[in-house]
């Protein structure tokens, strides 16, 4: 039930862009994107539900394709503050998404 | 508003003892939610509970129990502690409900076992 993540880590200058992206072989009802930096607790950036609009934080949006079971995240005009682990985290059914099956997470790391 | 606070942040034990790790919600959230974390296995889900109740569970071992209070804070059991369950322990919460909802992550209690 664990999603994969692709790529495993990606470096990026400053203003560059990235996708991540999320796959599952299970039927999706949600979608769930934390970004964890080292040390710190993961943060909640979005959710996606089957069929939602697309989502958006800040400069970082993301998109839910329900036929290929696949979620994209988009960083946009990356920033230093961006460097951390993302996770993608599918709910575990209609009856709520509080059981998460995270992905093995994208490393992502911005440099000057 | 606090956010989740767990207790204790670290904590150090030897193989065969048992060890409890806590949590307090946000103010209003009725679920809480513990995952394992380790390098080698990202984040695993072990088990929910909302309302007292355990909603959902993980693929772990019965070695890790959890109960859930009046107050909705919630504590997880660990016993016969195997070098393995070395990690660092989140856990989430979140307002609950049938309908999907964010959940906010502790900063953790990194569990050392020698």
């Amino acid at each position: 039930q664990q999603p994969v993540q692709s790529p495993q880590a990606v470096i990026l200058r400053e203003g560059e862009d990235a996708v991540i992206n999320c796959s599952s072989s299970k039927a999706l009802y949600s979608v769930h994107w934390y970004r964890q930096k080292h040390g710190e607790a993961p943060v909640f950036l979005m959710i996606l539900l089957k069929g939602g609009e697309q989502m958006r934080h800040e400069k970082i949006s993301a998109s839910f394709n329900e036929k290929k079971q696949q979620s994209s995240l988009y960083l946009t005009a990356s920033q230093l503050s961006y460097s951390g682990t993302y996770f993608c985290g599918t709910g575990g059914g209609l009856s709520g998404a509080n059981n998460l099956f995270f992905g093995t997470g994208t490393r992502l790391t911005v440099i000057p | 508003k606090a956010g989740v606070t767990q207790t204790p942040r670290y904590l150090i034990k030897t193989r065969g003892q048992q060890v409890t790790l806590s949590c307090s919600p946000i103010s209003g959230h009725r679920s809480v939610s513990w995952y394992q974390q380790t390098p080698g296995q990202g984040l695993q889900f072990l088990f929910e509970y909302f309302s007292e109740t355990q909603r959902n569970k993980g693929n772990f071992p019965g070695r890790f129990s959890g109960r859930q209070f009046s107050n909705s804070r919630s504590e997880m059991n660990v016993s016969t502690l195997e070098l393995g369950d070395s990690a660092l322990y989140l856990c989430a919460s979140s307002l609950g409900g049938d309908t999907f909802r964010t959940q906010y992550f502790g900063p953790g209690t990194r569990l050392t076992v020698l």
